[in-house]
């Protein structure tokens, strides 16, 4: 089975540019979560989407990003315009339904230089 | 936030012998998870134990789940160099959508 699918996996870009990562959630999940992974703060959640719908972005940093669904299988983090302190790995995952574990992709390392 | 602050930080030890994790958390919680992630890699799940259950077995595995002291703990037994990995908790509180908050995580390394 296909798990989650995320693009690109390495991202090097310079500071203003816009950033678009990529999410393909698992066929049948519910539930997709993005987060962000750095040294300092560790993994955090940013926003997520059940059936399509923004439920929580409490966790989106700034207004410079944002996140869509347009449907089930495609999602979109978008970061404009991009910070170094933007630099992390980001995460999408989903999950079958609530109370369930969730599936991981191998994250997009992003460099904002 | 964190929720789940881990216990130790870094373990190294000598393969066969077992690795026991802490994980502290603050809030209610309606389940906890352990996720293993290896470098570079996305998290992958361990196990998940309900706030009902005490303790959980899946292959090499043991986790132990105390609501009153809202501690768990991860044992893996007969660790193997293949179990070097970080280890995450991650509580999934009590509201609808079942958010998961992870703790900071242990690093583990398992020597030859």
């Amino acid at each position: 089975d296909a798990g989650v699918i995320q693009s690109p996996r390495h991202e090097v870009t310079e500071m203003g540019q816009e950033v678009t990562l990529r999410c393909k959630p698992i066929s049948g999940h519910n539930s997709l979560f993005w987060y962000r992974q750095t040294m300092m703060r560790g993994l955090e959640l940013l926003i997520y989407f059940n059936n399509n719908v923004p439920i929580d972005d409490s966790g989106m940093p700034e207004d410079r990003f944002s996140a869509k669904m347009p449907n089930a299988s495609f999602s979109t983090l978008k970061i404009q315009p991009s910070e170094p302190r933007d630099s992390a790995v980001y995460f999408c995952a989903s999950r079958i339904r609530p109370y369930e574990p969730q599936h991981f992709g191998d994250g997009t390392r992003l460099s904002i230089l | 936030s964190q929720q789940g602050e881990e216990d130790p930080q870094a373990l190294s030890i000598q393969e066969g012998e077992n690795a026991t994790m802490n994980c502290s958390y603050k809030t209610s919680i309606n389940n906890l998870q352990w996720y293993r992630q290896n470098s570079g890699r996305g998290l992958v799940h361990l196990i998940l134990i309900r706030s009902n259950e005490r303790e959980k077995h899946s292959g090499r595995l043991r986790v132990t789940l105390d609501t009153s002291k809202k501690s768990s703990s991860l044992l893996i037994t007969a660790s193997r160099a293949a179990d070097t990995a970080s280890y995450f908790c991650a509580t999934g509180d009590t509201g609808g959508g079942n958010k998961l908050t992870f703790g900071t995580g242990t690093q583990l390394k398992v020597e030859l």
